[in-house]
């Protein structure tokens, strides 16, 4: 089974502007979660999506906002990007929603914001 | 809220030797889930072990297993007959159960523990 994809794996952006990162999760998964990995903050939880519904949302401002499609791929946009937005960010996907569902991560998209 | 919180930033163990790394959690429930990660340079990241908070045995997998505390909320990874592939950070997790509220899917990290190895 094909693992976790992500996609782009680079980018660069210039502050103001808009990104969007995309994920398709492992064949049969229906959660997709998103997280921020940076040096300072660790990893962080954006949000969670189920179904085509987020179920929960991290402490993240509205810049920060995402979508599952039916075929439960999902995107993360991020709009007037900001320097600190420079990170990892992590999509995990899992069968389920909840603990007893294991996350299988992308191998992520590194953001860098000049 | 919870939180997880590892203490050691650095650790580094000689090849096939035992390495223990340490994890506490703050939590009031009763019933999650907990997790080491690694994390090699290449970024992916990859599920070492798992604990389920109700089951009183300690997780093995191979050459890692846990000593999980719960009443002391701790969850410390060992790792046995280290090798040169062990390098990576390394990530305590916490995550709640199936149930309902808010937190649905959330991974609780910790701050993460750079292992190296040396030959």
């Amino acid at each position: 089974k094909a693992g976790v994809t992500q996609t782009p794996r680079y980018l660069i952006k210039t502050r103001g502007q808009q990104v969007t990162l995309s994920c398709s999760p492992i064949s049969g998964h229906r959660s997709v979660s998103w997280y921020q990995q940076t040096p300072g903050q660790g990893l962080q939880f954006l949000f969670e999506y189920f179904s085509e519904t987020q179920r929960n949302k991290g402490n993240f401002p509205g810049r920060f906002s995402g979508r599952q499609f039916s075929n439960s791929r999902s995107e993360m946009n991020v709009s007037t990007l900001e320097l600190g937005d420079s990170a990892l960010y992590l999509c995990a996907s899992s069968l389920g929603s909840g603990g007893v569902y294991e996350q299988y991560f992308g191998p992520g998209t590194r953001l860098t914001v000049t | 809220a919870q939180t997880v919180t590892q203490s050691q930033p650095e650790m580094s163990v000689q090849e096939a030797e035992t390495v223990t790394l340490s994890c506490t959690y703050d939590t009031s429930e009763s019933d999650y889930y907990l997790f080491w990660y690694k994390q090699p340079p290449s970024r992916q990241m990859i599920l070492v072990i798992r604990q389920e908070a109700y089951k009183q045995q300690n997780a093995t997998e191979n050459r890692f297993s846990v000593n999980f505390q719960k009443a002391a909320k701790s969850f410390s990874l060992k790792i046995s007959d280290s090798q040169l592939g062990d390098a990576a950070m390394y990530f305590c997790a916490y995550r709640r159960p199936n149930a309902g509220g808010t937190s649905y899917g959330k991974l609780t990290f910790g701050q993460g523990t750079i292992l190296t190895v040396h030959p």
